[in-house]
């Protein structure tokens, strides 16, 4: 069964550095996203991508953020500067666009920010 | 008021027991409705959409009452594998184009041997 996949599974990083974080979507899917998650509490949606550019973002997906598809596999979302709150749960997801847009979770990257 | 609200949880249960999850949303034009599961520390996975006309899949039954503004989850004969927290999730797209999902914040189930 094709499944949405992330790399890394875990990523520490400095306060103020750069990181990328990479994900595979589904290989017919259309639609890709990012969700972030902090420790106990919801997922919350940062962004959603199609056609090559940005279909949706949510208040939290500000100038720090950014998202691309650098090939016809990748998705990535880049945080270029990071906080301590950014630590969270990363996850990708991507959709074919029918069936209401169900959409299916990688199974993401946490993030620690020091 | 919150956009996606659920059942505050934990719900307890014997297995074999049947146990109901309510979800409410306070926007009218909201458009689909999802319920997922997500097991600690892992991603959610889809467990079924939710129609207008109810749907079932198994030991799994979504209702949604759109007057109500008003989603159900019944699972019943509960297995151990259940164990998870259940997320009420529903997609509001800005304009009526797109996607916007919100996701409640889960009501978590443990059952018990």
């Amino acid at each position: 069964e094709p499944e949405v996949t992330q790399t890394p599974s875990h990523q520490v990083t400095q306060m103020g550095q750069e990181v990328i974080l990479r994900c595979v979507p589904i290989s017919n899917h259309l639609y890709f996203y990012w969700y972030r998650q902090i420790l106990g509490q919801k997922v919350e949606f940062l962004v959603s991508f199609y056609n090559n550019e940005i279909s949706e973002k949510s208040e939290i997906f500000d100038d720090q953020f950014s998202v691309e598809r650098p090939d016809g596999s990748n998705f990535t979302l880049k945080i270029r500067s990071t906080k301590l709150e950014d630590s969270a749960m990363y996850f990708c997801a991507s959709s074919d666009g029918l069936a209401n847009y169900e959409q299916f979770f990688g199974p993401g990257t946490r993030l620690t920010v020091l | 008021r919150k956009e996606v609200e659920q059942d505050p949880g934990p719900f307890n249960v014997p297995e074999g027991a049947t146990v109901a999850f309510n979800c409410t949303y306070s926007n009218s034009a909201s458009q689909s409705f999802f319920w997922y599961r997500q097991d600690c520390r892992k991603e959610p996975k889809l467990l079924m959409s939710v129609y207008s006309s109810g749907n079932e899949d198994g030991r799994f039954t979504a209702q949604l009452n759109r007057a109500s503004q008003y989603i159900s989850l019944l699972i019943r004969d509960s297995k151990l594998s259940d164990s998870a927290t259940y997320l009420c999730v529903v997609n509001t797209p800005p304009d009526n184009y797109g996607q916007n999902f919100v996701f409640g914040p889960g009501t978590r189930l443990s059952v018990l041997p």
